[in-house]
């Protein structure tokens, strides 16, 4: 089983800033990466899979990228509703895994 | 718009049976492989299970199988998972969620199993 590792666990970052979050597969996933982010009380929402390719409707300041077994995602800008958890999941082996999770916080 | 409504769950005894239902609406559901991914109070994201498009394959995390069985009525647009030998570690929201090729477009809102005596 491929474990992915999220870092930092936590991550207090100013609205307006850049934040940077990192996911770490313990073997080559190649680019077969998504990025979700859970808001308190919601079901998670895509963001990014391919490791780089947007999903619809979400905005421009969400970037991803990476391959094989280090990937970051950033947004260039927080707003106010960009604070909330991001998982990472590789889908290239079965079973499927996701990271711990990495909280984003208002600093 | 694409709806995953997730059913079923509830308070069920260590040791015993639950099904789920994922009814699926706005899309052709025998056209897409479909998940189910919990996550336990307080904690992180947890795939559990798979089934293709078609209900030809299916796969499990190593936590439920043998214990949980996933399946799909494409003609019913709905989605199971029959869960049995429940324990405290399998208490969580369950969730359903569209595949768009092992990563996850559309999720539900979930349902919530409680297992206790």
């Amino acid at each position: 089983e491929i474990v992915m590792t999220q870092s930092p666990a936590t991550l207090s970052v100013s609205p307006g800033e850049r934040a940077t979050l990192s996911c770490r597969a313990s073997q080559s996933v190649s680019s077969s990466l998504a990025w979700y982010q859970q808001k308190l009380g919601q079901a998670p929402r895509l963001l990014i899979y391919g490791a780089s390719t947007r999903a619809t409707g979400i905005p421009a300041r969400f970037s991803g990228s990476g391959s094989e077994t280090d990937f970051t995602l950033t947004i260039s800008s927080l707003q106010s509703e960009d604070f909330a958890i991001y998982y990472c999941q590789q889908y290239n082996n079965w079973p499927r895994t996701f990271g711990q999770g990495t909280k984003l916080e208002i600093k | 718009e694409v709806q995953l409504v997730e059913s079923g769950g509830g308070l069920v005894q260590p040791g015993g049976s639950l099904r789920l239902s994922c009814a699926a609406s706005g899309f052709t559901f025998s056209n897409y492989g479909v998940y189910w991914v919990r996550q336990a109070p307080g904690k992180g994201l947890e795939y559990v299970s798979a089934i293709t498009s078609s209900g030809d394959s299916t796969f499990y995390a190593n936590s439920v199988k043998g214990r949980f069985t996933i399946s799909r009525d494409n003609l019913k647009n709905t989605l199971y998972l029959q869960m049995g030998g429940l324990t405290t570690e399998d208490m969580a929201v369950y969730y359903c969620a569209r595949s768009g090729n092992g990563y996850l477009e559309y999720w539900g809102q979930g349902t919530l199993v409680t297992v206790s005596s």
